[in-house]
């Protein structure tokens, strides 16, 4: 399968533990964008990333979240001390450019559910 | 006021209808628009992607935009039972705007095709 990769599927997690959802984007692309999407809204944009760098974060909430993509490996998104709020699925995009000439492809998400 | 109003449905029609999908935006940067299908438990996958105004066709599929009106559509011929699945417009700046990657996204319409 040579599209965007999530992993897992599906991550529980207890109020106040980490999670880290991974993305490896489309062969050939390095512009990963993750997005938000909660029950009966649409999806909202979190960040951008190009290799090693956070091009846009305006969409991340300000404490507890972070994301990064390495030279080597995924991008992570990594939520920090995780509350009841943060269930949601968590789309990952990837693109071959980064200047919206080319459309973005999506990965099947991480569904994540706080106890 | 949302940059993208989409009528969340249920819309339901019967097999080998014509569907009428719609969104109106607010924001007149956009450049670039978006439909995408999306399956329960699924990610969003690309349908038609278009730049500027126009329309554009694919199959049984037509995507229209009218940036006068800030209004698009997507038009589905001879609809089937498969074609069941929520519909997310998407729209985003054009290039050199700083923000060219940021999708904004509609809340969806959820289409049921009856036989």
């Amino acid at each position: 399968n040579a599209g965007v990769m999530q992993n897992p599927r599906h991550l529980v997690r207890r109020r106040g533990q980490e999670a880290r959802l991974r993305c490896s984007p489309m062969k050939g692309h390095s512009h990963v964008y993750w997005y938000r999407q909660l029950p009966e809204e649409g999806l909202k944009f979190m960040v951008y990333l190009q290799k090693e760098n956070i091009i846009d974060e305006s969409g991340m909430p300000k404490e507890r979240f972070s994301a990064e993509f390495p030279k080597e490996g995924p991008s992570i998104l990594r939520i920090q001390q995780v509350v009841r709020g943060d269930s949601a699925a968590y789309f990952c995009a990837s693109s071959p450019t980064g200047d919206g000439g080319q459309p973005q492809h999506f990965g099947d998400g991480t569904r994540l559910s706080i106890l | 006021q949302k940059e993208v109003e989409q009528d969340p449905g249920p819309l339901s029609v019967p097999e080998g209808a014509i569907v009428s999908l719609n969104c109106t935006y607010s924001n007149s940067a956009f450049q670039y628009f978006m439909w995408y299908r999306q399956y329960s438990r699924k990610g969003p996958e690309l349908l038609m992607y278009t730049y500027s105004s126009g329309n554009k066709e694919d199959g049984r599929f037509t995507a229209q935009v009218d940036k006068s009106s800030k209004y698009i559509s997507l038009f589905i011929r001879d609809s089937q039972p498969s074609d069941s699945a929520t519909y997310l417009c998407a729209m985003s700046p054009g290039l050199n705007t700083g923000t060219a990657s940021k999708l904004t996204f509609g809340t969806g319409t959820r289409l049921q095709v009856t036989l």
